[in-house]
Parts: C-alpha cells; sequence; structure tokens
C-alpha cells in the first residue's frame, strides 16, 4: 500500500558510505520510518522523520523531503554486521505503518 | 519501559487446521496495535490494525480475523490455514514510532 518504493538490493564496502533512496505517495502522509531487518529477525526501528531535512543517529542519518516524496538513509563507515534489509515505511492516517519491499544491504570486505 | 512479546517463535500447522497467535505488550496503556505477515524475502504487508479494545480494522480481505479482548492484547486467529497462509508473522504496537515482536514463522504443511 501508498506505493513505498525502495531498491531491491544494494552491495557497498566495509567502511564506505552507502545512500539507501526511498520514494512514497505524499497523500495522507505522516512521517518516513527506517527500519533495519537481519535475516530471520524481526525489524528494529533506525530513525524517523516528520519534518524535511535530515536526522543524524551517529553512523546513520535519514534525510526527508516531503515536497518530492523522497527519503533516503545514509550509512557510514560501514561495517560487516551492517549487512541486513533496510526497510523504508510511511505513516499514513491516524497511525498506519505502510512498508517497502526492502532493500537488501550487502557489505563486503 | 515498554516491551511486547508475541509467541511462539515457530509453528508448524496442517492445511485446514486452526491457527492462534498471540501478542501482549507491557509498559504502555491503549497502544495502537498491528499484525504484519512477511513473505520469504518480501516486504511486510498490514494485515490488520486496532486503535483500542474490540475495534480491528482489516488491511486485506483473507483466510485470517484479529481480536484485541484486552487493552494490551492482540490476536491473530484462522479457522482453517491454507498453504499460501505461510510467512512470518510480526506483531507491533505504536504509540509514534512501531515496535515489533519476535515475529512467529509459520509453516503450513
Amino acid at each position: 500500500g501508498q506505493n513505498i518504493d525502495q531498491p531491491t538490493e544494494m552491495t557497498a564496502t566495509e567502511g564506505a558510505i552507502v545512500q539507501i533512496n526511498c520514494t512514497y505517495q505524499t497523500s495522507g502522509f505522516n512521517g518516513l520510518f527506517w527500519y533495519q531487518q537481519h535475516a530471520g529477525e524481526a525489524p528494529t526501528f533506525l530513525s524517523y522523520n516528520v519534518l524535511d531535512g535530515l536526522e543524524e543517529k551517529g553512523r546513520f542519518s535519514s534525510f526527508l523531503s516531503r515536497s518530492k516524496g523522497y527519503s533516503y538513509l545514509l550509512l557510514k563507515e560501514l561495517q560487516m554486521k551492517d549487512s541486513a534489509s533496510y526497510l523504508c515505511a510511511g505513516k499514513y492516517g491516524f497511525n498506519k505503518f505502510y512498508f517497502g519491499s526492502g532493500t537488501k544491504l550487502n557489505v563486503k570486505p | 519501559s515498554q516491551t511486547i512479546h508475541q509467541w511462539p517463535a515457530t509453528l508448524v500447522q496442517p492445511v485446514g487446521s486452526p491457527l492462534s497467535l498471540e501478542c501482549t505488550v507491557e509498559g504502555t496503556s491503549n497502544p495502537n496495535l498491528y499484525w504484519y505477515r512477511q513473505a520469504a524475502g518480501r516486504g511486510l504487508q498490514l494485515l490488520f490494525y486496532s486503535v483500542g479494545i474490540g475495534q480491528i480494522s482489516s488491511e486485506v480481505p483473507q483466510n485470517l480475523s484479529a481480536s484485541r479482548p484486552q487493552d494490551r492484547q492482540f490476536i491473530l486467529s484462522s479457522k482453517k490455514l491454507l498453504l499460501s497462509d505461510s510467512g512470518f508473522y510480526l506483531c507491533a504496537w505504536s504509540g509514534g514510532v512501531a515496535f515489533f515482536g519476535q515475529g512467529t514463522r509459520l509453516t503450513v504443511v
């Protein structure tokens, strides 16, 4: 639902920076959330944006442009343990969360 | 602090058998509660959403139902499981950000 789109898979090198993009339907939108999910585990919350701009949390940053229906998650100083799927989720209406299909990030040595 | 409990972690059920998955939340009152399903290698599909006791919103017509008999208890049920019901079922609660339980991996055989 809500046309949450993100790339299926990305590969990056340990120590590098990677940007995972997400586009979403703007009608009824109330916030953008990023989650990390390791294989076989439940998603864990990383970051969220309600207003335009950049939110920084350590090695992870998330950006939002409400007018463009666009967000990205930036991961710096990549580590092998960052290999996981990253889920983009939009909050709509009162409190409904709709997820994209996830971006599988492969970190290589 | 708030915690969410979901059980069992894994379940193997024959086709045509009933299903009951339970989720409970501690440390908060009147949370929004959610059931999601994740097929292998896919994103999270919102199944049910609840804002209060007895209030259930269904997102997708299917072979499943949900109930909320108490403020912090959310139950996912089926009278007769289908092979297509196999997947990773996740319960979540939200007071702003969605947080997930550990998930139940259901295999219908």
